[in-house]
């Protein structure tokens, strides 16, 4: 069954630094998003992303944050300049649909970002 | 987005159907229900989905009522693999996101 990968697992990073945090969505889909969920609190939905270029996002997702597809298969999150609150899981997810009741999201596993 | 209700928490000896409910009384005539579960340790997954018919798939069925201001998803035999954390997600027709809640824990004993 086709599915969602993220890499890494597991990132640990210092303070400040950039990271990039990867997805290969499934083959067909054509809608991404990313998701965060801090440890013990609710899944955030963070950006949606179609026909290269942004179609949703929340108020978490600011300036320190870019997606991008770099080529026909991968999905990227980057953080600029990482914070001590940005520790949290990272949820890739994808669609083939858009809005409504289609819109059906499957989830990648999730990479632990860990700020120290 | 509609506001929803559930249970923190429910508990169900495996074997055993399992009734979860969800309170959505906002909810607007397009909107649909979806619910979604998480694994510990895994990403949220996908379970069911209805507008407003009643809506039964391998994994789930999924009762609604008939004013739509709630819905039930039913497992017909929790199995200890079912043991997550599940979602109603009421799905706006315009909009891509999916709108988390706390949802309801559920715990299956052997």
């Amino acid at each position: 069954e086709p599915e969602v990968t993220q890499t890494p697992s597991h990132q640990v990073t210092q303070m400040g630094q950039e990271v990039i945090l990867r997805c290969v969505p499934i083959s067909n889909h054509l809608y991404f998003y990313w998701y965060r969920q801090i440890l013990g609190q609710k899944v955030e939905f963070l950006v949606s992303f179609y026909n290269n270029e942004i179609s949703e996002k929340s108020e978490i997702f600011d300036d320190q944050f870019s997606v991008e597809r770099p080529d026909g298969s991968n999905f990227t999150l980057k953080i600029r300049s990482t914070k001590l609150e940005d520790s949290a899981m990272y949820f890739c997810a994808s669609s083939e649909f858009g809005a409504g009741g289609a819109n059906i999201q499957y989830f990648g596993a999730g990479t632990r970002l860990s700020v120290l | 987005d509609a506001k929803t209700t559930q249970p923190n928490s429910m508990e169900s000896n495996e074997e055993e159907p399992v009734h979860l409910p969800c309170n959505h009384s906002t909810i607007s005539g397009t909107d649909y229900i979806h619910w979604y579960r998480q694994l510990p340790s895994q990403g949220p997954e996908y379970v069911i989905h209805g507008l407003t018919s009643n809506v039964n798939n391998r994994m789930a069925s999924l009762a609604i009522a008939e004013d739509r201001k709630s819905s039930t998803l039913i497992l017909h035999r929790a199995t200890l693999r079912d043991a997550a954390v599940y979602y109603c997600i009421p799905r706006r027709n315009a909009g891509n996101m999916l709108t988390f809640g706390g949802g309801t824990r559920l715990m299956v004993k052997p």
